[in-house]
């Protein structure tokens, strides 16, 4: 298994570019989520998603979109990239069960550094 | 809201110390999880426990133990005779509530405390 894998691991983008970082799992998991880590800061949620076709938005969405066509891939992407977007995101997965609803531990990728100038 | 206060930003300890990383949170939810992740220098976060809001049974993992205590809504982590592989941030985290319906395993992150054991 390889869990949760991210791609790039580091990218540098100019002001206004766009770019999407990739997310795959083979964990089968059906939630996954996209945080944003800033220097000194603890985690934030960006989006999650609870299954294929099904996506929500977490603390701080504006300025990202994602998609989940699949149960493997979430995808996050940035439109019109600024300098606060400058941040490692780290894309993570859980396994749920419809019939215990409790958070389980989340499985967390190796994150992808990006920098905006 | 929900918040996690993790006050301590950085601890600097002595192979073989104990050291105590603390967790306060707030919530307005009845049930909820708390977690705690390891980030080693790799990056990568690594979970570490996840404890129920109505379980207040103290835990103990090998040198890692952890002290839930409600009344102070507190999450505290200790860990034994500390070693250089310790050396990583740790997070405090709290999910979202669960109560009558399901949690999508939304986590609120304290800001983290790292931690750095010196040889």
């Amino acid at each position: 298994n390889a869990g949760v894998t991210q791609t790039p691991k580091f990218r540098i983008l100019k002001i206004g570019q766009s770019m999407t970082l990739q997310c795959t799992q083979d964990m089968n998991h059906n939630y996954m989520y996209w945080y944003r880590q800033d220097p000194g800061m603890g985690l934030k949620l960006i989006y999650y998603s609870v299954g294929a076709g099904i996506t929500d938005k977490g603390e701080v969405p504006n300025g990202y979109n994602v998609s989940r066509s699949t149960t493997e891939d979430f995808p996050l992407r940035l439109e019109l990239a600024a300098p606060s977007q400058t941040s490692v995101y780290f894309c993570a997965s859980s396994y749920n069960t419809d019939r215990d609803s409790t958070p389980y531990e989340q499985y967390f990728g190796p994150g992808t550094r990006l920098t905006v100038t | 809201a929900q918040k996690v206060t993790q006050a301590q930003t950085e601890i600097s300890v002595v192979e073989k110390e104990d050291v105590t990383l603390d967790c306060v949170y707030e919530t307005r939810d009845t049930t909820y999880y708390l977690f705690w992740y390891k980030q080693p220098p790799s990056g990568e976060l690594v979970f570490l426990i996840r404890r129920n809001s109505f379980d207040e049974q103290n835990e103990i993992s090998g040198r890692y133990s952890w002290n839930f205590q409600k009344s102070t809504s507190s999450f505290n982590f200790t860990i034994t005779a500390s070693q250089v592989v310790d050396s990583a941030v740790y997070f405090c985290a709290l999910s979202d509530g669960y109560a009558g319906g399901t949690s999508y395993g939304k986590l609120t992150f304290g800001q983290g405390t790292i931690l750095t054991v010196h040889p």
